[in-house]
């Protein structure tokens, strides 16, 4: 079966650093992108960006171009996103999901992050 | 305010058709053959209904339908059940520099 299971919520507080996880299995992780969508509470989805976990080539949202970072280690089929300084409007719930063929075909359980000093 | 526009919410009854749209532009939905839907309840993550504007995945009950006019593209779900009441977004590749687009999507209550 293929799933895609992400890390844990977190709870951080303004201006910490934090990277949240995305594990792949029951499929070449290489074959397909993984992107990432933000979806802020009560509100709807937002592609983020995408990357090749073949070679970590990657992609960005314009909102969000700097202020996140998209990275994977294939050796361990797993993507990353990544803050280094975090904001109270970061707080949301993030999902990854592999795209392949134009649609994201298969979505992590999500990870909630929620920022507050 | 999202690249795709979709309507706020749409109701109906069990067992009636209900149809949400999905306007864009030449750059995106009417562009490419590349819209897709995702169904998602309280709580879940999305789930893939339709891809590449008409095609279902394996699995998702064929009481759902896309298609596309334009720079329109819509979702049917006939027949209505309870279990169809959820928020639905449709995506598009877009040839601008986002490379990737959602609607804001739209709540469906089933009556």
């Amino acid at each position: 079966e293929v799933q895609l299971v992400q890390s844990g919520a977190e709870v951080k507080k303004p201006g910490e650093s934090l990277r949240i996880s995305c594990k792949g299995s029951g499929y070449s992780f290489t074959s397909y992108w993984i992107s990432w969508v933000r979806q802020m509470p009560g509100k709807g989805l937002e592609w983020m960006g995408r990357i090749d976990p073949s070679d970590s080539y990657t992609n960005y949202s314009p909102s969000f171009q700097g202020h996140v970072t998209i990275s994977a280690d294939k050796s361990i089929s797993t993507a990353y996103l990544q803050w280094s300084s975090l904001k109270a409007s970061d707080t949301a719930m993030y999902y990854c999901a592999s795209l392949r063929e134009a649609a994201l075909r298969v979505w992590g359980q999500g990870t909630l992050v929620t920022v507050s000093s | 305010q999202s690249a795709l526009t979709q309507p706020a919410s749409v109701s109906g009854s069990p067992g009636q058709s209900i149809t949400i749209s999905c306007t864009g532009t030449s750059s995106d939905v009417g562009g490419y053959n590349y819209v897709s839907w995702y169904q998602q309840h309280p709580g879940k993550a999305p789930k893939l209904m339709i891809y590449d504007v008409s095609n279902r995945p394996s699995g998702v009950s064929n009481r759902f339908s896309g298609s596309k006019s334009g720079n329109t593209a819509s979702l049917t779900i006939s027949g209505l059940q309870a279990e169809d009441e959820a928020d639905y977004y449709c995506s598009s590749y877009t040839s601008s520099s986002t490379y990737w687009v959602f609607g804001g999507g739209t709540k469906l209550t089933v009556l």
